[in-house]
């Protein structure tokens, strides 16, 4: 069965620290790609989405991810992080073939202190 | 404002009771989605529709039940054979596209004492 891998379940940094989040997922196919952020008390939020073109595809906030196809990773980064980027962060996937169901990983929490 | 709402924000039940929780869009949205959220589980797929008097179940559909009587609503009943209710649930719907980028409600705290 397809699924997706969020391997840090909890990460907390400094303010000005960067920020790299793992995604991997298990399909060989064509796939569309996202990554979606829970603030504290807020709705679920699409941050950024990859579906074709260039693999570095940047979000809000300033936070970016790169699709590498040959790793089946979507690992979100962001150089400089802010107490404000507290929050839950979840990787999903969704395969072209059957596009109505997104396949959400585990979520990253993330805390930052200032 | 366009968006989707959820209703209540908390909702408790006694054990054995069924409970439905409301979802509306007003996004005109053809396709809807309920999941289930438990910390360190991320988000699984309950039920979803496609369209109006349609719906299929998702990963855990055990235990619960919907309806899609009109495009703006789809409710989800937790039924007593759900043996663990107690969850935050979150609906979502999108636009009819190649993209399916979902967007979601506030979200739905249930808790069965």
């Amino acid at each position: 069965a397809q699924s997706v891998s969020q391997h840090n379940h909890h990460v907390i940094l400094s303010e000005a620290a960067s920020l790299e989040l793992g995604c991997n997922y298990s399909y060989g196919g064509t796939v569309n790609l996202f990554w979606y952020v829970q603030y504290p008390g807020q709705h679920l939020q699409l941050l950024l989405k990859y579906f074709s073109g260039d693999p570095l595809v940047k979000g809000i906030k300033g936070f970016e991810a790169e699709f590498i196809k040959s790793k089946f990773s979507f690992n979100l980064r962001k150089p400089s992080v802010q107490w404000s980027d507290t929050a839950e962060y979840f990787c999903a996937v969704n395969l072209l073939y059957n596009t109505d169901k997104l396949i959400f990983g585990t979520g990253t929490r993330l805390q930052v202190f200032p | 404002d366009g968006g989707i709402t959820q209703s209540p924000k908390y909702l408790f039940r006694k054990e054995g009771q069924n409970v439905t929780l409301s979802c509306e869009q007003n996004l005109n949205h053809d396709a809807m989605y309920w999941y289930r959220q438990d910390p360190g589980q991320g988000l699984r797929l309950i039920y979803y529709s496609q369209i109006v008097n349609d719906f299929q179940k998702g990963d855990i559909a055990e235990g619960y039940s919907v309806s899609r009587e009109k495009k703006e609503s789809f409710p989800l009943t937790v039924t007593s054979a759900q043996k663990n209710p107690t969850a935050f649930y979150l609906c979502a719907s999108r636009i009819q596209s190649s993209y399916n980028e979902q967007f979601f409600g506030p979200g739905t705290r249930l808790t069965v004492l």
